[in-house]
């Protein structure tokens, strides 16, 4: 099993330009979820996919859409990149389980916007 | 809305005991996780509490009290790949929803 894995590894953007940030987790995960990680701030959720076929905001969802194409994948859209957005995001998916419950991260993707 | 307060960072030495204080405020409460993160890594799950009481796995165990909003993670016989950002994280949600708000995390740093 991969686990949950993210490409691209690292990006460089010029501010306005697009890109999409791909995830899957072959594990049978519900839910999957979209971070980002920036410097003193811990993880901050964007978005989320509760299950199949549903989608919800986080935190920070400003300047970001997100599609969940099927169980296995959570793409995360930058539409018009700002250098606000330069951050690490980490993908991760999980299940409520019995009365444990516990998430799984994909290796992020580093991404810089100038 | 959730808030959770956690130590920015904590030093000790190798082979001590170290604990990892974490008090929040949250409006609808389910459980409490902890994660590790080495630099550069993934976040990896370490332990998670849903009712009060202490949950024990090998050198770490992390503790819950939901009626003082606290909780902690404890590691025992530090070792120095313990050096690492620690998250407490909150539950809100139930059912098949999970709904995580994570701390800004605790950096601990093991000397020799």
């Amino acid at each position: 099993n991969a686990g949950v894995t993210q490409t691209p590894k690292f990006q460089v953007l010029k501010t306005g330009q697009s890109m999409t940030l791909q995830c899957a987790q072959d594990m049978n995960h519900n839910s999957m979820y979209w971070y980002r990680q920036d410097p003193g701030m811990g993880l901050r959720l964007i978005y989320y996919s509760a299950s199949e076929g549903t989608t919800d905001k986080g935190e920070v969802p400003n300047g970001y859409n997100v599609s969940r194409l099927n169980k296995r994948e959570f793409s995360l859209r930058l539409e018009s990149a700002a250098p606000s957005q330069t951050s690490v995001y980490f993908c991760a998916s999980g299940d409520a389980g019995q009365a444990f419950y516990e998430q799984y991260f994909g290796p992020g993707t580093r991404l810089t916007v100038t | 809305g959730q808030s959770l307060e956690q130590p920015s960072e904590v030093t000790a030495v190798e082979g001590a005991i170290v604990q990892i204080n974490c008090t929040y405020q949250t409006s609808g409460f389910y459980g409490l996780s902890w994660y590790q993160q080495h630099d550069g890594g993934a976040p990896t799950f370490l332990s998670y509490n849903g009712l009060d009481g202490l949950e024990e796995t090998g050198r770490f165990s992390s503790f819950l009290s939901r009626s003082d909003s606290y909780g902690y993670l404890l590691l025992q016989e530090l070792q120095m790949k313990d050096s690492a950002s620690y998250f407490c994280a909150v539950r809100e949600g139930g059912g098949g929803s999970y709904i995580p708000t994570f701390g800004r995390g605790t950096s601990l740093i093991v000397h020799p």
